[in-house]
């Protein structure tokens, strides 16, 4: 069957270090892979696009990889903040003009001052 | 934030009565989605649109029906509700395309008992 995998555990790190958050999958072949931010309450807010072709992309104090033979993405946040504790969804899309997005459940993320 | 206005933002209802829930967007974006999200799970998705009038199951259509009469508004309808439609329902829109990511609204919270 086919499944995208986020750390159920939550990430707790310290101030000013860097979160890695993974998301790995099985059964697809994404054409691109996007990364969201949802805090409680509210909806996801989107970070980033990885296309399966790119290896890396960046913006700001984040950063996302992206390995089509692994089957996976890390998501990296450097020089963590508090602000950055949030819940972080992984998505896959199939370029199928955005109706395949197949989101995994999420990886929490806790930042200690 | 996009203009996504989902309505209401909380509702508690019995088992077997009908339930709509409303998403209007100013964005005039040609896609439209409705997904829920549940514990351990991620965001799945019930059904979108791809124009007025035009619309689609997704992965978790059972019991659940769209309307869309207007580019602005996308209504869900739980013809008659049951427990396990207790979740938590979120409206995105997206230009849709290649590389186009969705925006979602900040979520309705449904109660079935």
């Amino acid at each position: 069957s086919q499944k995208i995998e986020q750390n159920s555990e939550a990430l707790n790190i310290q101030e000013g270090k860097t979160a890695t958050l993974t998301c790995n999958y099985t059964n697809y072949s994404p054409a691109y892979l996007q990364w969201y931010r949802q805090d409680p309450g509210r909806g996801p807010v989107f970070l980033l696009l990885i296309r399966e072709n790119e290896k890396e992309k960046r913006k700001e104090r984040l950063k996302v990889t992206f390995d089509t033979t692994l089957k996976q993405s890390l998501f990296h946040i450097t020089a963590s903040q508090p602000a950055d504790s949030a819940t972080y969804l992984c998505a896959l899309d199939m370029a199928t003009g955005g109706f395949k997005t197949i989101f995994g459940a999420g990886t929490r993320l806790f930042v200690k001052a | 934030d996009a203009g996504i206005t989902q309505s209401p933002r909380h509702k508690v209802t019995e088992t077997g009565t009908p339930v709509t829930l409303r998403c209007h967007q100013t964005e005039n974006h040609r896609y439209m989605y409705w997904y829920r999200q549940d514990p351990g799970h991620g965001l799945r998705l019930i059904h979108y649109s791809y124009g007025v009038k035009d619309t689609d199951k997704g992965e978790v259509s059972d019991g659940y029906s769209v309307s869309r009469s207007k580019t602005e508004d996308f209504l869900l309808t739980l013809e008659s509700a049951t427990s396990s439609q207790t979740s938590v329902y979120f409206c995105a829109i997206s230009e849709g395309g290649e590389n186009s990511p969705l925006h979602f609204g900040n979520g309705t919270r449904l109660t079935v008992t």
